[in-house]
């Protein structure tokens, strides 16, 4: 049974669309993540909800709009697709918000725009 | 604020070779945590462990230790006798502001490449 499951995988869109991507986690969590990571593999935090409010947003552009309608579930809209959101997301999830809580990461969703 | 260092950007060895990943990490905070992910050619990333910074003792799992020095601000994670499927991409990872109210935060690495030939 996978904890922490992202779908699509994969997602191949033309520039200005827009597209969502879902998250769902089996562990009983109350926090979860979306982080991005970039070609180079570098990984950043976008956005943290704790019990479906927003408790983290790190300036990302406001075509990102997180939406957790309870706390198993934490999906991203994206709208207006631009070249430079092509990346892997990744969403997590922590028993907590706090920092001893490790966080487990699904299999991340590869987005290219075309 | 913090930061996480990782000088090593790809590290190429053979198997039966044994391998140590360097972390630097920078916070001004007392209280923190320190973890390490694998995420493997297939894409996932794998939660290996964590470690505050309270203990520093060293840890050792199978072929796996982590040494944390809080003098030299460093988490080093070494894989004895490494094997093929010890390559993969390799994140530390520093979390701190348990104690002062903010919500948490993991800051990554750049991440080092871990490669083993047979």
């Amino acid at each position: 049974d996978t904890a922490v499951s992202q779908t699509p995988k994969y997602l191949v869109t033309q520039m200005g669309n827009d597209k969502s991507i879902k998250c769902e986690q089996n562990l009983g969590h109350d926090t979860m993540y979306w982080y991005k990571q970039d070609s180079k593999k570098f990984l950043k935090i976008m956005f943290s909800y704790n019990n479906k409010e927003l408790i983290i947003n790190e300036t990302v552009p406001n075509r990102f709009s997180p939406k957790s309608p309870d706390k198993a579930h934490l999906n991203l809209h994206i709208n207006s697709l631009e070249l430079g959101d092509s990346a892997v997301y990744f969403c997590a999830s922590s028993q907590g918000p706090y920092s001893n809580q490790p966080q487990h990461f699904g299999d991340g969703t590869r987005l290219s725009i075309l | 604020a913090q930061k996480v260092t990782q000088a090593q950007t790809e590290i190429s060895v053979v198997e039966k070779e044994d391998v140590t990943l360097d972390c630097v990490y920078e916070t001004r905070d007392t209280t923190y945590y320190l973890f390490w992910y694998k995420q493997p050619p297939s894409g996932e990333l794998v939660f290996l462990i964590r470690r505050n910074s309270f203990d520093e003792q060293n840890e050792i799992s199978g072929r796996y230790s982590w040494n944390f020095q809080k003098s030299t601000s460093s988490f080093n994670f070494t894989i004895t006798a490494s094997q093929v499927v010890d390559s993969a991409v390799y994140f530390c990872a520093l979390s701190d502001a348990l104690y002062t109210g903010a919500n948490s935060k993991l800051t990554f690495g750049k991440g080092i490449t871990l490669s083993v030939r047979p």
